[in-house]
């Protein structure tokens, strides 16, 4: 069975700082899928992960996919209010998607002023 | 261009009432499936389908039945409402090649009672 595991489960940070949030999963897979959801919404898609040693970027959010180890970390740098949220990593059931995604519990992340 | 459609956007059920849930896509897009999300559990796939006529189980399908007679639409039913069916349902949907993100529809807040 697919497990995924995020931690933190809920981070509170101040705004200009940086970190990380964690996806261990446990079985082999090469795709990956973070996502951010503002309360009360729906889930908006932020990276696709697809290869190990694959990483992505947008603004102040990287990704990145450790397929050896089974680790996928989203980095937060110079956090401003406007990325509260709550962020869910998600891997692949198989055959390319096909088979849905088992998500992790998600990180709920407020920042500061 | 909508998207993801899902209705109802909320409801309110009595244990033992059935009823289904909407999902339509405009984007002809082949994957199709079904989760829902409840406090502190990140997402639960409950069905899925590769396309017309075909679906299958997901990680929590007891009590719901889904269906797929074309490749647009998408139904969950609920056989006879039980208060642990109290969640929000969340359909999305993917293209079959290149790995895509899935897209998520706005979500059906379920309540029963």
């Amino acid at each position: 069975e697919l497990k995924v595991e995020q931690n933190p489960l809920f981070l509170s940070m101040q705004e200009g700082k940086n970190y990380t949030i964690y996806c261990n999963y446990s079985t082999t897979s090469d795709r990956l899928y973070w996502y951010r959801q503002d309360p009360g919404k729906s889930l908006e898609s932020l990276f696709v992960l697809l290869s190990n040693g694959a990483v992505k970027q947008e603004g102040r959010l990287m990704a990145s996919l450790d397929t050896k180890a089974r680790l996928s970390t989203l980095h937060i740098t110079a956090a401003v209010h406007d990325l509260s949220a709550t962020y869910f990593c998600a891997v692949d059931r198989g055959r390319g998607g096909a088979d849905g995604l088992t998500f992790g519990k998600g990180t709920h992340l407020i920042i500061q002023p | 261009n909508a998207g993801v459609t899902q209705t109802p956007k909320f409801q309110v059920l009595k244990t033992g009432q059935s009823m289904t849930l909407q999902c339509a896509q405009d984007m002809n897009h082949e994957y199709m499936s079904w989760y829902r999300q409840d406090p502190g559990m990140g997402l639960r796939l409950i069905h899925y389908s590769v396309g017309a006529g075909i679906t299958d189980q997901g990680e929590v399908p007891n009590g719901y039945n889904v269906s797929r007679s074309t490749t647009e639409d998408f139904p969950l039913r609920l056989l006879s409402a039980a208060p642990s069916q109290t969640s929000v349902y969340f359909c999305a949907s993917s293209y079959s090649l290149g790995y895509q993100p899935q897209h998520f529809g706005d979500g059906t807040r379920l309540s029963i009672l």
